[in-house]
């Protein structure tokens, strides 16, 4: 079966340091993947999302960035963090061409 | 872009009455689906549908894919507290590139 894993659970970060967030995917092969961001526990805004090793497509400008090296991985990074950039992060993946998309259990990053 | 428009945004209800929720869209949707997310969880899939008219239930759930392919709704009967937390209602309209349009959810808040 399907697992999604995503790492750390929590972080607190100060401002101006780096960030980076881990997904994985188990039991299957070229997933559509996807990082979310939610804030204030509502709405999912989805910031990034990859079809590919190596493709991704940016949904918003901001000040973060997303990388795939692997084909079932996907890193959500920062070189500088803002106090913005606080919140919910979910990874998300799914079969390509549908099925709904299954969410890793999230981080909830804390700048301070 | 394509928007969803959910309502209600929020819900007190008491434990035992019935529940429901709705989407709206102006532009018309191949797949509708409806996630349920616990406080500091991912969202997780409750219902999934495929085809214009479907009504499915899972449990005390009950989930409709309207005839316009432009809304759905979902019920929810006999409430308990477990129910609470927030959904989200999502559509998707199909292709290889895989992107789910998500409404602003709903929260829901069961009194014992």
């Amino acid at each position: 079966s399907q697992t999604i894993h995503q790492w750390p659970a929590t972080l607190v970060q100060p401002v101006g340091s780096p960030l980076s967030l881990e997904c994985t995917v188990e039991g299957t092969s070229n997933p559509n993947l996807y990082w979310y961001r939610q804030a204030a526990g509502r709405g999912l805004q989805l910031l990034f999302y990859s079809v590919g090793i190596g493709q991704i497509s940016s949904e918003v400008p901001q000040n973060l960035s997303a990388s795939r090296p692997q084909d079932r991985q996907f890193i959500l990074s920062s070189k500088k963090l803002l106090l913005s950039d606080s919140g919910f992060y979910l990874c998300a993946w799914s079969v390509v061409g549908g099925g709904g998309y299954t969410f890793g259990s999230g981080t909830r990053l804390t700048v301070v | 872009g394509q928007q969803l428009n959910q309502s209600p945004q929020s819900m007190f209800i008491q434990e035992g009455e019935d529940v429901s929720m709705n989407c709206t869209s102006s532009s018309i949707f191949n797949t509708w689906l409806w996630y349920k997310q616990d406080p500091g969880e991912g969202p997780v899939l409750l219902i999934a549908l495929y085809k214009a008219g479907e009504l499915t239930s899972n449990g005390r759930l009950t989930a409709q894919f309207g005839i316009t392919r432009k809304d759905s709704f979902l019920n929810i009967s006999a409430s308990i507290p477990s129910d609470v937390g927030i959904y989200f209602c999502a559509g998707a309209g199909g292709g290889s590139n895989y992107k789910l349009t998500f409404g602003k959810g709903t929260l829901l808040t069961v009194n014992p």
